[in-house]
C-alpha cells in the first residue's frame, strides 16, 4: 500500500504564479516531512523539510504547509521559475532514529512555462 | 562539498549476469541506501546500512544484496539480473541526529537488463 501518495503526474504553471505541489499520507506516526527536488540525470536534492509540531515551515520561495487532522502537506512555490522544472519527491519518516527509513512519494513533475 | 559517487552512470547487462553497483561517499556518514526509481512508482527502497557490515531490508530487495565492509562504501549486487531489474538506480547517505532526513543522492546509476 501506498503510505505517501502524490496523485498529481504532473503540473504546469507560468513563470512568476504560485506552484502548489501535494501530498496525502495515511500513517499517522510519520512525524517528520520532507520535500526533494529532482533534474533529469541527476539525483534528488533536498529542499525543504517540516516536523509534525508545526503547522508551516518557509525557507525563501519554498513554504511547506502541514495539516495534520487531514493529513495532508503541500508545497508552494511562490514566484516559480523556469528553473524550478524538475520532478518533486514528499517524503515521510516515523519516530526518528538510526534504523529508520523514509518512504517517497512517486513524485510530480513541475513545468514552469516561461 | 557533500559527494556521493556512483561508479556509472549507465549499464547495460544481459539476463542472467552478476551486476555490482558501486557507491562511495566523502561524508563519514553512518547511514547509506540504495534505491530505485521506476516512473508511477517512486522511489523504492532496496536495503539500507547504519553501520559498517549491517545491512537491512528495505520494501522490495528480492533479488539484491548489499555488501558493506568499509564504512564510506555500500555495493548493490543483482545476483541474477533480470529484464524486471531495468531501472534507475540511486545510492544515498545520511547521518546525525534524526539520521533519516536529509539523505544526500548520487547522480544515479540507469541500468538496462536486456
Amino acid at each position: 500500500d501506498q503510505q505517501v501518495k502524490q496523485n498529481s503526474p504532473s503540473l504546469s504553471v507560468q513563470e512568476g504564479r504560485i506552484s502548489i505541489l501535494n501530498c496525502d499520507y495515511t500513517n499517522s506516526m510519520f512525524d517528520y516531512f520532507l520535500w526533494y527536488k529532482k533534474y533529469p540525470a541527476e539525483g534528488p536534492t533536498f529542499l525543504i523539510s517540516i516536523s509534525s509540531i508545526k503547522d508551516k515551515n518557509e525557507d525563501g520561495r519554498f513554504t511547506v504547509f502541514l495539516n495534520k487532522s487531514a493529513k495532508h502537506l503541500s508545497l508552494h512555490i511562490v514566484p516559480s521559475q523556469p528553473g524550478d522544472s524538475a520532478v518533486y519527491f514528499c517524503a515521510a519518516s516515523a519516530g526518528g532514529g538510526a534504523t529508520n527509513k523514509l518512504i517517497f512519494g512517486t513524485g510530480t513533475l513541475l513545468a514552469v512555462q516561461p | 562539498d557533500v559527494k556521493v559517487t556512483q561508479s556509472s552512470r549507465y549499464l547495460v547487462k544481459r539476463t542472467g549476469e552478476k551486476v555490482f553497483l558501486e557507491c562511495v561517499q566523502d561524508m563519514d556518514h553512518e547511514n547509506m541506501f540504495w534505491y530505485r526509481q521506476d516512473p508511477g512508482l517512486g522511489l523504492r527502497l532496496i536495503y539500507f546500512s547504519y553501520d559498517v557490515k549491517m545491512k537491512e531490508k528495505g520494501d522490495i530487495p528480492e533479488g539484491y544484496s548489499v555488501s558493506r565492509e568499509k564504512k564510506e562504501r555500500f555495493s548493490l549486487i543483482l545476483e541474477s539480473a533480470s529484464t524486471n531489474q531495468t531501472s534507475m538506480y540511486l545510492c544515498a547517505s545520511s547521518g546525525g541526529d534524526r539520521a533519516n532526513e536529509k539523505l544526500f543522492f548520487g547522480s544515479g546509476t540507469q541500468l538496462s537488463v536486456l
